[in-house]
């Protein structure tokens, strides 16, 4: 089974900070690597697929980059909407997907 | 407007059986690939189950197999899950969630319900 491994597990930032993600592969997966949003209580909302795509109707201030094994998403302006839990997932073995531990983004 | 609504959670004890549907509307669902994934308490996504557009295909992850069946109405627009065999660790949060793939071919789970809570407790 294919691993992913997200860092850091929690964040604390300001609005307006530039935030940084990464998602880690236990082995190479392409580009076949979305993020996803999830606010608490909600089901999770789609961010970016195919490592880089952005969904239609996600702010651009969302940008994921990356392919292989290492993977990042990028929040370039901190929005007080953004603070939520974000999980990376990999789509290499597809239908038979993982998704990383989580990472949660809280208000400093 | 794309929808999936989950139905069909609740308390069972160990050992118990539970049914879960997802009603879709908005879109051809006979077209679309489904899955299940679950979320245990303030644990994260766990891929549960696919199956394909007819049916024919399906793959579960190896902590359900043999006690979970998904299924599919397309005549209903409906998305099942039997569970059986339930265990405390089976305690979770069950999201129905769609497929779209791009013109690319690159897949992704673009459309999600709103979940419905599944309690293994005596």
């Amino acid at each position: 089974d294919i691993q992913l491994t997200q860092s850091p597990s929690f964040l604390s930032a300001s609005v307006g900070d530039r935030v940084t993600i990464t998602c880690r592969a236990s082995q190479g997966i392409s580009s076949y690597l979305a993020w996803y949003q999830q606010k608490p209580g909600k089901a999770p909302k789609l961010l970016i697929y195919a490592a880089s795509t952005l969904q239609s109707g996600v702010p651009s201030r969302f940008s994921g980059s990356g392919s292989g094994t290492e993977f990042t998403l990028t929040i370039s302006s901190l929005q007080p909407e953004d603070f939520a839990t974000y999980y990376c997932q990999q789509l290499n073995s597809y239908p038979q997907v993982t998704f990383g531990g989580g990472t949660k983004v809280e208000i400093k | 407007e794309v929808q999936l609504v989950e139905s069909g959670g609740g308390l069972v004890q160990p050992g118990g059986s539970l049914r879960l549907s997802c009603a879709a509307s908005g879109f051809t669902f006979s077209s679309y690939e489904m899955n299940w994934v679950r979320q245990a308490p303030g644990k994260g996504l766990e891929w549960v189950s696919y199956i394909s557009s007819s049916g024919s295909t399906i793959y579960y992850a190896d902590s359900v197999k043999g006690r979970f069946t998904i299924s599919r109405d397309n005549a209903k627009n409906s998305l099942y899950l039997q569970m059986n065999s339930l265990r405390a660790e089976d305690t979770a949060v069950y999201y129905c969630a769609r497929v779209s793939r791009s013109d690319t071919a690159m897949v992704n789970f673009d459309y999600w319900g709103q979940g419905t809570l599944v309690t293994v407790s005596s």
